[in-house]
């Protein structure tokens, strides 16, 4: 089975700052990947979606890009953070092709002073 | 996109009572997930149930596909089933989800 790993867990970081945030798979080959952020107590909100290398989907406009330089390896960034990219991140992948299942990381927690 | 609406928003139990949620969705979906977030925030996989029933020990799930809901039904409540629960449903490949059911168990 699919293990996905994410890091850092928390992360406190200037308004201003470089972003950089990294999520990677084992267990299975050629996933779909995604990125969600979470604000407290609020549902999540699907930010980039990968169904290849290089291919990114973007669902919101907003300060943040995402990259997948490997099949397994898929990458949150941001140039300069604004106290509004603070919230709870989190990488999914999913298997199986169509109907394929997700399964999520355990999170980053960022916060933006 | 996908609507995928959850009801009720807040839910309040005694330990040992039995409770359903729901989960209805506007648009035909290649898959439904029901997710448990727990107090760390990790999303932990509870039903993969496109369509059909599913039973996971005091946990079953019913999807009717045809008319867009899914139930979760979790029996004999615990305190450790507290937390916020999530529908998921897949179409082309992104995921759509619902704004949760935050379920509080009393001892």
């Amino acid at each position: 089975s699919q293990t996905i790993h994410q890091w850092p867990a928390t992360l406190v970081q200037p308004v201003g700052s470089p972003l950089s945030l990294e999520c990677t798979v084992e267990g299975t080959s050629n996933p779909n990947l995604y990125w969600y952020r979470q604000a407290a107590g609020r549902g999540l909100q699907l930010l980039f979606y990968s169904v290849g290398i290089g291919q990114i989907s973007s669902e919101v406009p907003q300060n943040l890009s995402a990259s997948r330089p490997q099949d397994r390896q898929f990458i949150l960034s941001s140039k300069k953070l604004l106290l509004s990219d603070s919230g709870f991140y989190l990488c999914a992948a999913a298997v199986g092709g169509l109907g394929n299942e997700q399964f999520f990381g355990p999170g980053t927690r960022l916060t933006v002073l | 996109g996908i609507q995928v609406e959850q009801s009720p928003p807040d839910l309040i139990l005694q330990e040992g009572a039995n409770s359903t949620l729901r989960c209805n969705f506007s648009d035909s979906v290649n898959n439904l997930q029901w997710f448990h977030q727990n107090p760390w925030g990790q999303l932990i996989n509870l039903f993969y149930i496109p369509s059909g029933t599913k039973q996971n020990g005091r946990l079953s799930a019913t999807t009717v596909a045809t008319e867009r809901y899914s139930l979760l039904y979790i029996s004999s409540s615990q305190t450790t089933d507290s937390g916020v629960y999530f529908c998921a449903v897949e179409n082309f490949n992104k995921f759509y989800f619902g704004s949760g059911t935050k379920l509080n168990v009393k001892p």
